[in-house]
């Protein structure tokens, strides 16, 4: 199994600019996330979704769309972006929300903003 | 609500001697905590999780962790560190079904030759 699947791996943009980061997982995972990592920050939780066609935010949602229209996809989009969205972005999924359900991350996007 | 502390931001040990990585925690039920473990350039990866049965967890890797309810602590020890070990380890609470995951800010672990 290829587990979850991020890509791209890298990508450069200029301000203004918007792109999507894609995420796949093949796991039948009810939840999907994206997190952002930023030096002595930790992980934060930007948006969530606990199901196909529910979503919500997380701790750091600002600048950040996503949908879930369907079980293995939760792309992440950036629609005008800035210098402060410089970031490594991981998507996590676990079998279910929250409680006992360990999460699977992929290998991260590095993304910068110029 | 649901709160968690990593007490060191950088570890450094000799290879071979025993490692210890600290974390408490804030919950107002029983909570759910994990460590997990990054390398440079990669995703996390569960190392092992307490989810309220035995409270000494033993993990992947020769870690083990002890949840201890009484000090609020879920601290990652291993008997003896390896080259492989050096990394990031992050400790996680969660709680319910709904709560969102909380991560701490991680330590970095270094192993010395």
């Amino acid at each position: 199994n290829a587990g979850v699947t991020q890509t791209p791996k890298f990508q450069v943009l200029k301000t203004g600019q918007s792109m999507t980061l894609q995420c796949a997982q093949d796991m039948n995972h009810e939840y999907m996330s994206w997190y952002r990592q930023d030096p002595g920050m930790g992980l934060r939780l930007i948006h969530y979704s606990v199901g196909a066609g529910i979503t919500d935010q997380g701790e750091v949602p600002n600048g950040y769309n996503v949908s879930r229209s369907t079980t293995e996809d939760f792309p992440l989009r950036l629609l005008s972006a800035a210098p402060s969205q410089t970031s490594v972005y991981f998507c996590a999924s676990s079998y279910s929300a929250g409680g006992n359900s360990p999460l699977h991350f992929g290998n991260g996007t590095r993304l910068t903003v110029t | 609500a649901q709160s968690v502390t990593q007490l060191d931001s950088h570890v450094s040990v000799s290879e071979g001697t025993p490692v210890l990585l600290r974390c408490n925690y804030s919950s107002s039920y029983s909570p759910s905590l994990f460590w997990y473990v990054q390398h440079p350039n990669k995703g996390l990866q569960l190392l092992l999780k307490y989810t309220s049965a035995a409270t000494l967890v033993k993990g992947i890797n020769g870690f083990e962790a002890e949840f201890k309810k009484s000090e609020t602590s879920f601290h990652l020890t291993k008997p003896s560190a390896h080259m492989s070990d050096a990394a990031e380890y992050f400790c996680v609470v969660s709680e319910g079904r709904d709560d969102k995951i909380i991560f701490g800010k991680g330590t970095r672990l270094h192993i010395l030759p």
